[in-house]
């Protein structure tokens, strides 16, 4: 079955720059899409389309895309950024959806 | 607003089913697909399956096939999603989640519990 593939945990200061990647061998040829989700709460898109930012989204994330690899950059982190972000996209059918594996966002 | 809104935990024994209901408010439920997304305690999010609303057609995980069956009632904007021959391992909070161009917004969750 299709895996999508990210780093266990990323820790950063805040102000700093968190970068998150992804990698699936599908994705050249289906959209990525992001995801933070707070303990105890339901998952919020924070970006869709590879690189779009839906409305109420604060312009500190953003997101790229590169071959077999995406990634979601959170630029000037703050505390309240502290989350799991998961990827998502779909297998090359474009049948089946996945969920990456989940980082985990340290704000230190 | 656009909110769905799912029913409340469940509690079940294993080899039973369970039928978890997504209300739909604040768009047309028809124009877009719901998609069930499940996540036991202290694990990632796992994909189930995708209904359109309008046709009922389905897609299911090849994991769940077989034993889950999504579909909906347009006249009340609610789909369902429900899972069979459940397990100790179907244990989780199930998600519904509107689909179009990523899945947004996510229900609350609705906390299954099989024990015994």
């Amino acid at each position: 079955s299709y895996e999508l593939t990210q780093p266990p945990s990323v820790s950063v200061s805040p102000g700093q720059t968190a970068r998150i990647t992804c990698s699936g061998d599908a994705l050249p040829k289906q959209y990525a899409y992001w995801y933070q989700q707070k303990p105890g709460q339901a998952p919020v898109l924070v970006i869709y389309k590879d690189s779009e930012r839906p409305s109420g989204i604060p312009e500190r994330f953003s997101g790229s895309s590169s071959g077999t690899t995406v990634t979601l950059t959170i630029s000037g982190v703050q505390a309240e950024d502290e989350a799991d972000y998961y990827c998502q996209s779909a297998d090359s059918s474009g049948t089946y959806h996945v969920f990456g594996t989940g980082t985990k966002v340290t704000v230190l | 607003q656009v909110q769905l809104v799912q029913s409340g935990a469940e509690v079940k024994k294993p080899g039973a089913s369970v039928k978890v209901s997504c209300k739909a408010s604040g768009y047309t439920f028809t124009s877009y697909d719901i998609n069930w997304v499940r996540q036991a305690t202290g694990q990632g999010l796992e994909w189930m399956g995708w209904m359109n609303p309008n046709s009922g057609n389905t897609g299911y995980a090849q994991k769940f096939q077989g034993r889950v069956t999504m579909t909906r009632n347009t006249s009340i904007s609610t789909a369902y999603m429900e899972l069979s021959s459940l397990r100790s391992e179907d244990t989780a909070v199930y998600y519904c989640a509107r689909g179009q161009e990523g899945f947004d917004p996510w229900g609350q969750g609705t906390l299954v519990t099989v024990s015994s």
